[in-house]
């Protein structure tokens, strides 16, 4: 079946630090990928998506690249703020566009000191 | 309210009781979704629903769970016979027909 896999965390950086969050998946077919967050005390939003091969999702400074090759979608970020501590997710749902599951990864908590 | 609203927020319980959880998602949003997610982890799918009727409910671990949205909008799990693994925060979420997932802040469940 489907499944996303994270890199361990947690993470802590300064701001202004370069960052970058590890995300592969297994899938059949053509998924979409999604990075969502959770700030503290908050529900998981949505922060990027991609929905082919080569796509680039962007948002808040935030980029993640869909790789069919190496089955990845990376969050990165070139200056950090203490305003991105959260945990971040990598999921991905098996098609685009109609509304399906998402399979998520376990999380990794982001923690950026001033 | 804008967003998914869920309650109760927290919710104690003793082994062995029933339990509902109620999701009310945002208007005009068809599709409806439960999640669970365990400490450590990430949420893990339970039923998905488009309208009234349960499209997937593959992601229910067993009999115990059920969940219903009678009229195509607010929705109900219920967990019978609670036990001490039921222990999770239950998440609600709801989609336009983008696809695009938003979540309520999720319902707290403590079974001692």
């Amino acid at each position: 079946g489907d499944s996303v896999t994270q890199m361990e965390g947690p993470v802590t950086l300064s701001e202004e630090a370069f960052l970058t969050i590890n995300c592969t998946y297994t899938a059949t077919g053509y998924p979409s990928l999604f990075w969502y967050v959770q700030y503290p005390g908050e529900g998981l939003q949505l922060l990027l998506k991609a929905t082919k091969a080569d796509d680039k999702g962007s948002n808040k400074g935030f980029e993640a690249t869909y790789r069919k090759e190496t089955t990845s979608f990376h969050l990165e970020k070139g200056s950090v703020q203490v305003s991105d501590s959260a945990v971040y997710f990598c999921a991905l749902a098996p098609y685009t566009g109609a509304n399906s599951k998402l399979t998520f990864g376990k999380g990794i908590t982001l923690s950026v000191r001033p | 309210g804008a967003g998914v609203s869920q309650t109760p927020s927290n919710k104690v319980t003793e082994k062995g009781k029933y339990v509902e959880l109620r999701c009310d998602p945002i208007s005009g949003h068809t599709a409806l979704y439960w999640y669970r997610q365990s400490l450590g982890q990430g949420p893990e799918f339970l039923i998905y629903f488009q309208g009234t009727g349960a499209a997937d409910d593959s992601g229910l671990p067993n009999d115990r769970f059920f969940a219903v949205r009678p009229e195509g909008s607010v929705s109900t799990l219920k967990i019978q016979r609670t036990e001490r693994g039921d222990s999770a925060v239950y998440l609600c979420a709801s989609s336009p027909y983008t696809g695009e997932l938003f979540f309520g802040e999720g319902s707290r469940l403590t079974v001692l």
